[in-house]
């Protein structure tokens, strides 16, 4: 069964320091992976995607991620953490069963919180 | 518009009432999708309409939810006889063209639906 897991229900950091959102995925053929933030309140903002080529992807507000296909891995990094920082993070993966590519499949989401 | 919007906001009702969630895609955006979020399913797919092809309604929960998308752009998705446990945040999402599986998706900030 195709799935996206994000094992941390939550992710505490201090500000200034690195920070890591780990997602791994299951899919069958090519995976399309995606990273969404959401505020408060807030539908999701798309931050990166994964589709081809290089491992490492950078994408919005300084995030980025690095595709691990051996460890079928997809994590989600920022060297100095901020305040506003803190939101809920997705992982998805597009559905690659034929006819449900349109569909995102998505974690369960990890809550990060950056302490001043 | 800029960016997906979605009326209403919030919405409250009385379990059996029917309800009607509007999503309005960013302009030139072909395909539209629905997605429901919940604190017990986390974000699921509903339903996705491409251009003028039939939709994909694998997603919908029961025979009591429904969708249409107008003219190729507006979308109103349709609750009868609503439940409590149809209560969640729904989420609206447009992209380029939605064939291939990896333009992005970009969502609306959501209407909130409570079931009382």
């Amino acid at each position: 069964a195709q799935s996206v897991a994000q094992p941390e229900d939550q992710v505490n950091v201090a500000e200034g320091n690195p920070l890591t959102v780990k997602c791994t995925y299951s899919v069958s053929g090519n995976p399309y992976l995606f990273w969404y933030v959401q505020y408060p309140n807030r539908g999701l903002q798309f931050l990166l995607k994964y589709i081809t080529g290089d491992n490492l992807v950078k994408g919005s507000y300084g995030f980025e991620a690095e595709f691990n296909k051996s460890q079928t891995s997809f994590h989600l990094k920022k060297p100095s953490a901020l305040v506003s920082d803190s939101a809920l993070y997705f992982c998805a993966v597009r559905d690659s069963i034929s006819g449900g590519y349109n569909k995102l499949i998505f974690g369960a989401g990890t809550r990060l919180a950056v302490h001043p | 518009g800029a960016g997906v919007s979605q009326s209403p906001s919030n919405k409250v009702t009385e379990k059996g009432k029917d309800v009607e969630l509007r999503c309005d895609p960013i302009s030139g955006h072909t395909a539209l999708y629905w997605y429901r979020q919940s604190l017990g399913q986390g974000l699921e797919f509903l339903i996705y309409f491409q251009g003028n092809s039939a939709p994909d309604k694998s997603g919908l929960p029961s025979d009591r939810f429904s969708a249409e998308r107008t003219g190729g752009s507006v979308s109103t998705l349709t609750i009868q006889r609503t439940q409590q446990e149809d209560s969640a945040v729904y989420l609206c999402a447009s992209s380029l063209r939605g064939t291939s599986g990896t333009d992005t998706q970009y969502f609306g900030p959501g209407t909130r639906l409570t079931v009382l």
